[in-house]
């Protein structure tokens, strides 16, 4: 069953530091893994996109990773603000399809002062 | 951003209403779809379109239909709302399916039947 699974649910952090969140995904066959911010009340926006071949990449202070072999990736973000303070959620492609997008159901990063 | 607008943005509506919900685009994408976002769910596909009149299913389309007559508008059709349905609703646009193409979403459309 094509899934996508992300931790930790909810992460509280003090503003400045770093921190990391995971993707776990059981999509096959893989085509593309996006990480995308959603602040509350929005909609979802693009942070990045990686395909099969790329292991890692950066938007500013946010950086994400993939590993094909092991399905899994991270997005780290460095250097906290207080604007980070949003749902993060990681989107798993299939190869073909428009009906072919998984959600994972997202991490809560609450940045405090 | 990309151009989507949604309306309404906020709805309350009683069980057995019908009630449509708007998308328009600007970016002339040919793929537009719509979501809905439950707690506890990622984002879930109720349906979309590759082309204007060209919709299909997706994962949770019943009680929903859709119709898109022209290629800036989708819109989306509770025939008689429940108050399963009521969600938040986001409409989204792309220019193709393939690897690496980004998926633009709307603001959301809340929905709250009583």
């Amino acid at each position: 069953k094509n899934q996508v699974e992300q931790s930790p649910q909810s992460l509280i952090i003090l503003e400045g530091k770093n921190c990391t969140l995971q993707c776990n995904y059981t999509v096959s066959p893989f085509s593309n893994l996006r990480w995308y911010k959603q602040d509350t009340g929005r909609g979802p926006v693009s942070l990045t996109i990686m395909t099969f071949s790329e292991n890692t990449k950066s938007n500013g202070r946010y950086t994400a990773t993939l590993d094909a072999d092991t399905k899994q990736s991270s997005l780290h973000i460095t250097a906290s603000q207080l604007s980070d303070s949003a749902s993060y959620i990681c989107v798993v492609s299939l190869q073909t399809g428009a009906n072919n997008l998984f959600f994972g159901t997202g991490t809560r990063l609450t940045v405090i002062p | 951003d990309a151009g989507i607008t949604q309306s309404p943005r906020h709805k309350v509506t009683e069980t057995g209403t019908p009630v449509t919900l708007r998308c328009h685009q600007t970016e002339n994408h040919r793929y537009m779809y719509w979501y809905r976002q439950d707690p506890g769910h990622g984002l879930r596909l109720i349906h979309y379109s590759y082309g204007v009149k060209d919709t299909d299913k997706g994962e949770v389309s019943d009680g929903y239909s859709v119709s898109r007559s022209k290629t800036e508008d989708f819109l989306l059709t509770l025939e008689s709302a429940t108050s399963s349905q009521t969600s938040v609703y986001f409409c989204a646009i792309s220019e193709s399916v393939s690897g690496g193409n980004t998926i633009y979403f709307g603001e959301g459309s809340w929905l709250t039947v009583v």
